[in-house]
């Protein structure tokens, strides 16, 4: 009964290049939500996805981020051309009614 | 525009005392409230909740109290423990909608 899984764990970019973060969610739930958390602040709301559907992407930048839940595999978030202010702490939450909001254990991307 | 304010970021209570953890709100459309508790390195994990409609909600040694005319609310743990030591975040939704996090308090129990 597997949680939240997130991968990898860390990632080092450098300026310039693209970033990929994997999220799979708990076995049977349809909803991903991305958060970001960026050092000594609180969790940002990035985007509510749904099997092949965004459903919420108010807190996504405009430009270099996007995201994805195809109907097989798991939910994308991708960041092209990083920039140093990229680098955080992203987290990815799966929900259903039954148990909630389960966060995985982030991936931790730092821009060098 | 900070609609979940934990105004705390640090906090250090002796083991065995009391903890209380605050949390204030601006969005008076939120109508469910959760306390998450995070320690270094991993993801948030759920501690309690409660709901608009009640004004307490306990759970071992963990109880939230709600005020709404006050838009307050508060994570009791008694009594503190070492391992209670993290970071605790406050978040607040309506509708099951995305959650809206607080900055976060750190607690240290003091052996």
């Amino acid at each position: 009964n597997a949680g939240v899984m997130q991968n990898p764990r860390h990632l080092v970019r450098r300026r310039g290049q693209e970033a990929r973060l994997r999220c799979s969610p708990m076995k049977g739930h349809s909803h991903v939500y991305w958060y970001r958390q960026l050092p000594e602040e609180g969790l940002k709301f990035m985007v509510y996805l749904q099997k092949e559907n965004i459903i919420d992407e108010s807190g996504m930048p405009k430009e270099r981020f996007s995201a994805e839940f195809p109907k097989e595999g798991p939910s994308i978030l991708r960041i092209q051309q990083v920039v140093r202010g990229d680098s955080a702490a992203y987290f990815c939450a799966s929900y259903s009614e039954g148990t909630g909001y389960t966060f995985g254990s982030g991936t931790r991307l730092t821009v060098v | 525009d900070q609609q979940v304010k934990q105004n705390s970021p640090s906090l250090s209570v002796q083991e065995g005392r009391i903890s209380i953890l605050n949390c204030d709100y601006t969005n008076s459309m939120f109508d469910y409230f959760l306390w998450y508790k995070k320690y270094p390195a991993e993801g948030p994990t759920f501690l309690i909740s409660i709901s608009s409609i009640k004004d307490k909600n306990e759970d071992g040694r963990f109880t939230v109290f709600l005020n709404k005319s006050a838009k307050h609310l508060s994570l009791h743990i008694v009594p503190s423990q070492p391992g209670d030591s993290a970071v605790y975040f406050c978040a607040a939704n309506f509708g099951n909608e995305k959650l809206t996090f607080g900055t976060g308090t750190r607690l240290t129990i003091i052996p």
